[in-house]
């Protein structure tokens, strides 16, 4: 059964960059049949996709962060990692990494990570 | 403002059916892309209850339907339960944007 594990600081200042990791174990991230994606929920909002990336090293990013994010992925330790630059209060969010699945017609997340809580304060 | 739009809330006595819609747009459902949707119960990660439209994946009670039809999709939910309280949320692709997007959320009240 594949588990994905949310990592990294609670709590990042404002101007500073948000650095999560995403550890993937029952199974290998090394596969072409999946992607690997972010996602945030503000507290008591809705889900908004950060980015994703393949084995390989091709990453997608939503277009309102993609000047501030970069997804890693490091198939040695079958790990994928999310860093957003320059947070500000809107930042603050729970975190997900998520397995994806992609098509020609479709693109959706089959197994979450259980979230972590990021807070941006001083 | 979300790309797919949904009604904030929903609700319906146990037994009852209800449907969430999702509305999209010609780069998105309308272009042909499936819609996914996903059930967020309080405090907990959402977790994928449709794919490709129709589909339910494995442990996902056929109480839950999906459909689509031109630029929106909607999930109805029969047979009403207690446990069915929840936030619901639809997911397609859009072209526009290269990427996921996400509907912004329907709170289910079973009441």
């Amino acid at each position: 059964q594949l588990h994905l594990q949310e990592s990294g600081p609670g709590s990042v200042k404002p101007s500073e960059t948000l650095s999560l990791t995403c550890t993937v174990s029952g199974g290998s991230i090394n596969t072409r049949s999946y992607y690997w994606g972010w996602i945030r929920q503000p507290p008591g909002k809705g889900l908004e996709w950060i980015g994703s990336i393949y084995y390989s090293g091709s990453t997608y990013y939503t277009p309102s962060l993609k000047s501030r994010v970069t997804i890693s992925v490091d198939t040695s330790k079958n790990q994928f990692s999310l860093r957003l630059s320059s947070v500000t209060a809107t930042d603050a969010a729970v975190y997900y990494c998520a397995r994806q699945l992609s098509g020609r017609t479709y693109w959706y997340f089959d197994l979450w990570g259980r979230g972590t809580l990021v807070t941006v304060s001083s | 403002q979300s790309v797919l739009t949904q009604p904030p809330s929903v609700s319906g006595a146990p037994g009852q059916r209800v449907t969430i819609s999702c509305t999209g747009s010609s780069s998105n459902i309308g272009a042909g892309y499936d819609v996914h949707w996903y059930q967020q119960l309080p405090g907990t990660a959402p977790k994928l209850l449709m794919y490709g439209n129709t589909n339910r994946p494995s442990g996902v009670p056929d109480r839950f339907s999906g459909s689509k039809s031109d630029t929106s999709a909607s999930l109805a939910i029969s047979g009403l339960q207690a446990e069915d309280e929840a936030d619901y949320y639809c997911q397609s692709y859009d072209s526009s944007l290269s990427g996921s997007v996400f509907g912004g959320g329907t709170k289910l009240t079973v009441l």
